[in-house]
């Protein structure tokens, strides 16, 4: 089956410096990316994501990029901001219209932001 | 328009007692899944219900169960507890089964 690892699992920047987190996948039928944003105490929230025929999409300071030939992905958050510090999850599945039985998640990114 | 409400937030147990769990879907909203978050190991799956009917479950042992119920809110039931099942329990709502999830803020588990 499907298998999504994330590097780092924690990860410590200087504000407005760039935070990049890494995923490999290892299901090629794999074509959507999604990424949450877990704030303390709160649920994931989809912040972005990423089908398999793009290879990179951005949305103010956050950018996803997709290498499908290596298999791998990443978030790309620039001009980092206190409010960026979060746990990051990466997710792997076969089609945007999955249901969450086949959304595979990776094992999280701590992100914290030194001001 | 409200969002997906967990019940309790946090709770202590000992082991060999049950636990059950709520969640309240977003208003509408008739897909309901459930998974187990632990520190390192990310969100694992635990089941999908759609119009009270369960869809997908996952690896789990079947101390492990839930229902749905015709209002869409869901329960799920962990029997004879153990250490390993202390975790945060995150419910997720989607409009269909396959539409973007949307998560409570879980019910933080603690088996003593």
């Amino acid at each position: 089956g499907e298998n999504v690892e994330q590097h780092p699992s924690t990860l410590s920047v200087q504000e407005g410096d760039s935070a990049v987190i890494k995923c490999t996948y290892s299901d090629s039928a794999s074509n959507y990316f999604p990424w949450y944003k877990q704030e303390l105490g709160k649920g994931p929230q989809l912040i972005i994501d990423i089908r398999s025929n793009v290879g990179e999409k951005k949305d103010q300071r956050i950018a996803v990029t997709l290498n499908k030939t290596a298999k791998h992905f990443s978030l790309h958050i620039t001009e980092t901001q206190p409010e960026d510090s979060a746990v990051y999850f990466c997710a792997a599945s076969k089609g945007r219209n999955s249901s969450a039985s086949k959304i595979i998640f990776g094992s999280g990114t701590r992100l914290s932001i030194r001001p | 328009k409200a969002g997906v409400t967990q019940t309790p937030r946090y709770l202590i147990k000992t082991r060999g007692q049950q636990v059950t769990l709520s969640c309240s879907p977003i208003s509408g909203h008739r897909s309901v899944s459930w998974y187990q978050q632990t520190p390192g190991q990310g969100l694992q799956f635990l089941f999908e219900y759609f119009s009270e009917t369960q869809r997908n479950k996952g690896n789990f042992p079947g101390r492990f169960s839930g229902r749905q119920f015709s209002n869409s809110r869901s329960e799920m039931n962990v029997s004879t507890l153990e250490l390993g099942d202390s975790a945060l329990y995150l419910c997720a709502s989607s409009f269909i089964s396959t539409g973007e999830l949307f998560f409570g803020e879980g019910s933080r588990l603690t088996v003593l």
